[in-house]
């Protein structure tokens, strides 16, 4: 199966500070989006993002499907962005399996 | 209602025991999805439907987890003579077939097997 890498493991940012955390997958996509898990267990849609590039306020990710990697940038961190942020993408024979990444853990300190 | 629902939210149950989790989609949404989560890891792909009839279920360990969704919305997760590594937390999530698959998660449900 697709094999998802997710890059750092982890981050520890102060207030302010921006990031750029990578994920790398090992076949073509059809599917892929970014979620934040926050404290509470909860996943929190980003981005939908098969390709392009999107922004939403303080967050952007762009996506390379022809070179197999996406981007998630997190400018001005906030104490509320910490948590982990998971990369799931699904392919063009099961578009609704999604795999996921092993996630990266931001800590952002005030 | 706005968001997945999923219930209960923690069940702790004994080695050997039947349980069964349920989730409430979006309304309107026809796939729904089931997935494990263990701790410090990625969410683990389980199941999903599409209306009333499974899609995939490539994900499933064991034929002792089986999961239902007989009228299309609600969808029940039934796990057989639990053992303590089915331990984990199991989530549920739904999309619009048109939207792309863009998944909306529930909070999950805790399962514990002492």
């Amino acid at each position: 199966g697709i094999q998802v890498e997710q890059s750092p493991p982890d981050l520890i940012l102060q207030e302010g500070a921006n990031s750029t955390l990578r994920c790398n997958f090992s076949d073509s996509v059809n599917n892929l989006q970014w979620f934040h898990q926050n404290p509470w267990g909860q996943l929190i849609n980003l981005f939908y993002i098969p390709s392009g590039t999107k922004q939403n306020g303080r967050l952007s990710a762009t996506t390379v499907a022809t070179e197999r990697y996406s981007l998630l940038y997190i400018s001005s961190s906030q104490t509320t962005d910490s948590g982990v942020y998971f990369c799931a993408v699904g392919v063009t024979d099961s578009w609704g399996k999604f795999q996921f990444g092993a996630g990266t853990q931001v800590v952002v300190t005030p | 209602g706005a968001g997945v629902s999923q219930t209960p939210s923690n069940k702790v149950t004994e080695k050997g025991k039947y349980v069964e989790l349920r989730c409430d989609p979006i309304s309107g949404h026809t796939a729904l999805y089931w997935y494990r989560q263990s701790l410090g890891q990625g969410p683990e792909f389980l199941i999903y439907f599409q209306g009333t009839g499974a899609a995939d279920d490539s994900g499933l360990p064991n034929d002792r987890f089986f999961a239902v969704r007989p009228e299309g919305s609600v969808s029940t997760l039934k796990i057989q003579r639990t053992e303590r590594g089915d331990s984990a937390v199991y989530l549920c999530a739904s999309s619009l077939m048109t939207s792309g698959g863009v998944q909306f998660f529930g909070p999950g449900t805790r399962l514990t097997v002492l």
